[in-house]
C-alpha cells in the first residue's frame, strides 16, 4: 500500500517569495492535515480536511497561508509572501476518517516524509 | 488549553537497556487514543504503540510499552532491550478539540549509545 506522499522534499527560497507544497494521501483516507514541525519542537497543526471540507483552520496565518483539497484527495499548501519564520517542515498526513472511533479507526495519523522549507 | 507535556528534552540510554520516556497530557475528549510516535533522522514519524483510554491494560509492541495511568492523565513509554535504532525524537500525542485532531508534545530526544 502507497504511503503519504509529499513534495517537494526541499525549498529554499527568499523572503517574500512564495511557495507550494502538494500532498496524496493514503488512498482511501478522508481525513487530511497539515502540520508545521519548527526545528526542535513538536508538530503544530495548521489544517484539518475532511473529504474537501475544512474541519478546523484555526492555527492557520490566513494573511499568508492557504490550503485546498478541491477533490477531495489531493491538496496544496500555499504561503506567500514567505517570512523568515516559516522556515520549517511541513508535515502531511491522512488518516481514516475523524469522528468515528473503532478498533480499526483509532485516530492513527500517517505521514509523509515532509517539506523542508528554508527561507532566507 | 489543551496541552501535551514531555519534560525529557533529551535522554540516552547505553545499548540493551531500558528506558522509560514521560507525557503528560490534558483532554477533553471521553473516549480516545494515545500515541506514541518516533522520528527518526529521516524525518518520517512512524507509529510506535497506541493505547485505548478505556482499556485498563497496558499495550505493549515487541519491546515497546506503556505505563497508562488515566487518573494522572499520564502515559510514558518503555523502551526495553534499546538497540541503536531506537536513536529518534519521539513524540506523544493525543487526539483535542473534538475532531480526533492530534496534539503532540515538544519530544524526546532519545540517544542510544553503543
Amino acid at each position: 500500500e502507497a504511503g503519504v506522499a509529499q513534495s517537494p522534499r526541499y525549498k529554499i527560497i527568499e523572503k517574500r517569495q512564495s511557495v507550494a507544497f502538494w500532498c496524496n494521501p493514503i488512498s482511501g483516507h478522508a481525513t487530511l492535515y497539515w502540520y508545521q514541525q519548527i526545528l526542535g519542537q513538536g508538530p503544530k497543526l495548521l489544517i484539518q480536511f475532511q473529504n474537501n471540507g475544512v474541519v478546523d483552520d484555526s492555527q492557520l496565518p490566513k494573511d499568508r497561508f492557504s490550503a485546498e483539497r478541491l477533490k477531495g484527495v489531493d491538496s496544496t499548501l500555499k504561503i506567500q509572501p514567505a517570512k523568515l519564520e516559516d522556515s520549517a517542515v511541513y508535515l502531511c498526513a491522512s488518516s481514516l476518517i475523524a469522528g468515528i472511533l473503532t478498533d480499526l479507526n483509532t485516530g492513527e495519523l500517517f505521514f509523509g516524509e515532509g517539506s523542508r522549507l528554508t527561507v532566507l | 488549553a489543551q496541552t501535551v507535556t514531555q519534560s525529557q528534552p533529551e535522554m540516552s540510554v547505553q545499548e540493551a537497556e531500558t528506558v522509560t520516556l514521560s507525557c503528560t497530557y490534558d483532554t477533553s475528549e471521553s473516549n480516545y487514543y494515545l500515541f506514541w510516535y518516533k522520528q527518526p533522522p529521516s524525518r518520517q514519524m512512524i507509529l510506535v504503540i497506541r493505547q485505548e483510554a478505556y482499556k485498563q491494560q497496558n499495550a505493549t509492541e515487541n519491546r515497546f510499552s506503556v505505563n497508562f495511568q488515566k487518573a494522572a492523565k499520564s502515559f510514558s513509554l518503555k523502551i526495553s532491550d534499546s538497540q541503536l535504532g531506537d536513536t529518534a525524537m519521539y513524540f506523544c500525542a493525543t487526539p483535542q478539540g473534538g475532531s480526533e485532531k492530534l496534539v503532540f508534545g515538544k519530544g524526546t530526544k532519545l540517544t542510544v549509545n553503543p
